[in-house]
């Protein structure tokens, strides 16, 4: 099992581009989640799925958005890249919701200028 | 809101040592307190948990200390090891309202060789 994939490792992006973090669990979770690291601040819960078709905003949502289509695929969506958006992103999943361990990525480092 | 406040934020410990890190919560509504290690470029990793009805826990030279009446719990790492050197992560997971986990602020924790 490769377990839980994220693309890409670093990205890049100018103030007002928009661009897709792509995240992929081959352990067949339910329930997915997305965060943001920032120095200090811990990590912080932006969107999480529940299954297909479902999904919520965690604390910091805005600026964001999310779909889940398959049990697989959970991306990312930044519409209007700012430069409070930089950060690196990790994706986890979950067995299910009340699952004692989420399996986390190894991140997507993202920097707006 | 619900937090969980991680102290201290770096900690140097030499080899042999014991590293120490706190953290305390403010919302009865938590079930379960689990704690994730992080190394460099890395997503974070479950290193041990406990649950409320229980004090302690260890694993190896890892030990978990909870104080549910003063609404604290620790990690201990005893005869800390240079590849010890990583960021560490305490957490709370509710038990109602989605079973969010808040995380703390993380403590990069560096051992001397």
């Amino acid at each position: 099992n490769a377990g839980v994939t994220q693309t890409p490792k670093f990205r890049i992006l100018k103030i007002g581009q928009s661009m897709t973090l792509q995240c992929t669990q081959d352990m067949n979770h339910n329930y997915m989640y997305w965060y943001r690291q920032d120095p200090g601040m811990g990590l912080k819960l932006i969107y999480y799925s529940v299954g297909a078709g479902i999904t919520d905003k965690g604390e910091v949502p805005n600026g964001y958005n999310v779909s889940r289509s398959t049990t697989e695929d959970f991306p990312l969506r930044l519409e209007l890249a700012a430069p409070s958006q930089t950060s690196v992103y990790f994706c986890a999943s979950s067995y299910a919701q009340y699952a004692e361990t989420q399996y986390f990525g190894p991140g997507t480092r993202l920097l707006v200028l | 809101q619900q937090q969980v406040k991680q102290s201290p934020q770096s900690l140097i410990v030499q080899k042999g040592g014991i590293s120490i890190i706190n953290c305390a919560y403010e919302n009865t509504a938590f079930d379960y307190f689990p704690w994730y290690q992080q190394f460099p470029g890395k997503g974070p990793a479950l290193l041990i948990a406990i649950r409320p009805d229980v004090s302690e826990k260890k694993e190896g030279r890892f030990t978990i200390s909870f104080n549910k009446s003063a609404k604290q719990f620790s990690l201990h790492i005893m005869d800390s090891q240079p590849g010890d050197s990583a960021t560490y992560f305490c957490a709370a997971r509710g038990n109602t309202g989605g079973f969010k986990t808040i995380f703390g602020a993380g403590t990069r924790l560096f051992v001397k060789a």
